[in-house]
């Protein structure tokens, strides 16, 4: 079936520091990829996608994610975190294979910047 | 421009009594997809409506519905409301697909609590 894993219900990361939240994928053709930050009592705000070309793509807030097709993963990293990108972090997949396009999200992970 | 909104923010109902939520699109999106987000099941898709029709349908009962005017904007109904369905009720829009755009912009949001 068709699906998103975030391995890490939490990642704890000091101001800084790089970060890296973790999304693997299963689907079948050509996987459509997205992450996306929501923050308390908001919805959700896109951050970048892969849907072909370079492995590493960059977007929004200095984030870029990085495209394994053979390790079917699309982690979201971040050289320098600051404290006001504590949020939590959710991995989707847009499958036009077999789900008629619909965005299939992982269970998110809650990424926390320490002073 | 300006982003996709809903209406109400917040809203408190009791069991057995419907509701109605509304979602207005980016202006020049066509495409409207709801998503349900709870702490249990994280988010989960509803439906998806382009140009007034249903696109894609997720696995919820019968309860939810939903419509497109022709001006994009978009309505979800739950009839019936049971405890169960207690949550943030997300709205997104997007450009057509033939614009090679696939990423999907979310609303704030409608809390719905069912007492």
């Amino acid at each position: 079936a068709q699906s998103v894993a975030q391995p890490e219900d939490q990642v704890n990361v000091a101001e800084g520091n790089p970060l890296t939240v973790k999304c693997t994928y299963s689907v079948s053709g050509n996987p459509y990829l997205f992450w996306y930050v929501q923050y308390p009592n908001r919805g959700l705000q896109f951050l970048l996608k892969y849907i072909t070309g370079d492995n590493l793509v960059k977007g929004s807030y200095g984030f870029e994610a990085e495209f394994n097709k053979s390790q079917t993963s699309f982690h979201l990293k971040k050289p320098s975190a600051l404290v006001s990108d504590s949020a939590l972090y959710f991995c989707a997949v847009r499958d036009f294979y077999n789900q008629g396009g619909k965005l299939i999200f992982g269970q998110g992970t809650e990424l926390s910047v320490k002073p | 421009k300006a982003g996709v909104t809903q209406t109400p923010r917040y809203l408190i109902k009791t069991r057995g009594q419907q509701v109605t939520l509304s979602c207005s699109p980016i202006s020049g999106h066509r495409s409207v997809s709801w998503y349900q987000q709870t702490p249990g099941q994280g988010l989960q898709f509803l439906f998806e409506y382009f140009s007034e029709t249903q696109r894609n349908k997720g696995n919820f009962p019968g309860r939810f519905s939903g419509r497109q005017f022709s001006n994009s904007r978009s309505e979800m109904n739950v009839s019936t409301l049971e405890l169960g369905d207690s949550a943030l009720y997300l709205c997104a829009s997007s450009p057509d697909r033939g614009t090679g755009r696939y990423e999907q912009y979310f609303g704030p949001g409608t809390r719905l609590t069912v007492t």
